[in-house]
C-alpha cells in the first residue's frame, strides 16, 4: 500500500509570494491533516479535512488555507509568505475508522522563505 | 498554547540500557496519547499509544506509562538500541479527533 505522498519535497520562495503544497493520502483514507514543524515548536496543527470538509482548524492566520478534493487529495496554500513561515509542512492521513487515532505521515515539504 | 510539553530536548543513553522519555500535558480532557518517532528526512511514524482509561501499554521493547493525576506520560525503551536514535514526539488527542497536539520532541541518541 503506497504511503502518504507530498509534493514538492523542497521549495524556496521569497517574502510576499504564495505557495501551494500537495498531499495524496493513503488509498482509502478520507482524513487529511496538515502540520507545521519548526525547531523547538514541535508539530503544530494547521487543519484537518474529511470528505472535502474542514473539520478542525488550528491557531494559524487566515493566510494558511487548505482544501480537499473528492479523491481525498489535499492541498494547502500559504499566501503573502513571511520569513517565519519557513518550516517543514507535514501531511498525515487517517482512516478514522479505528479508535487508535493513528496518523500516517508523509515525508513533508520543506519550505524556505527568503 | 503548548498543551503538550516535552521538557528534555535531548537524551543520550548507552546501548542496552533503558531510555525514558517524558511528556507532560495540561488539558485533562485529552483521552488518547501517542508516541511518534521521526528520523531525519522522514515523516513521523507511529510507535505506541495509550488510552486514558489505561495506565500502561506495552509493545515489545516499548512501554508507555500514563499518570493521569500528574498529567504525565513516559515512554520506556528497554533495551535501547542504536537504531532507536531519533526524535520522539509525544502527542495527545481527544476521542476520535485527529487534531493532535504534539510536544516539541526529544532527540534520543543511543551510543554503541
Amino acid at each position: 500500500k503506497a504511503g502518504v505522498t507530498q509534493t514538492p519535497r523542497y521549495l524556496i520562495k521569497t517574502r510576499g509570494q504564495q505557495v501551494t503544497l500537495s498531499c495524496s493520502p493513503i488509498s482509502g483514507h478520507r482524513s487529511v491533516s496538515w502540520y507545521q514543524q519548526t525547531p523547538g515548536q514541535g508539530l503544530q496543527f494547521l487543519f484537518e479535512y474529511f470528505s472535502e470538509t474542514q473539520r478542525n482548524k488550528g491557531n494559524f492566520p487566515g493566510r494558511f488555507s487548505g482544501r480537499q478534493f473528492s479523491n481525498s487529495r489535499s492541498e494547502m496554500n500559504v499566501s503573502t509568505l513571511e520569513l517565519g513561515d519557513s518550516a517543514l509542512y507535514l501531511c498525515a492521513s487517517s482512516s478514522r475508522t479505528g479508535l487508535t487515532g493513528e496518523l500516517f505521515f508523509g515525508e513533508g515539504s520543506r519550505l524556505t522563505v527568503l | 498554547d503548548q498543551q503538550v510539553k516535552q521538557n528534555s530536548p535531548s537524551l543520550s543513553v548507552q546501548e542496552g540500557r533503558i531510555s525514558i522519555l517524558n511528556c507532560d500535558y495540561t488539558n485533562s480532557m485529552f483521552d488518547y496519547f501517542l508516541w511518534y518517532k521521526k528520523y531525519p528526512a522522514e515523516g513521523p511514524t507511529f510507535l505506541i499509544s495509550i488510552s486514558s482509561i489505561k495506565d500502561k501499554n506495552e509493545d515489545g521493547r516499548f512501554t508507555v506509562f500514563l499518570n493521569k493525576s500528574a498529567k504525565h506520560l513516559s515512554l520506556h525503551i528497554v533495551p535501547s538500541q542504536p537504531g532507536d536514535s531519533a526524535v520522539y514526539f509525544c502527542a495527545a488527542s481527544f476521542y476520535n479527533n485527529n487534531d493532535m497536539r504534539f510536544g516539541a520532541g526529544t532527540r534520543l541518541t543511543v551510543k554503541p
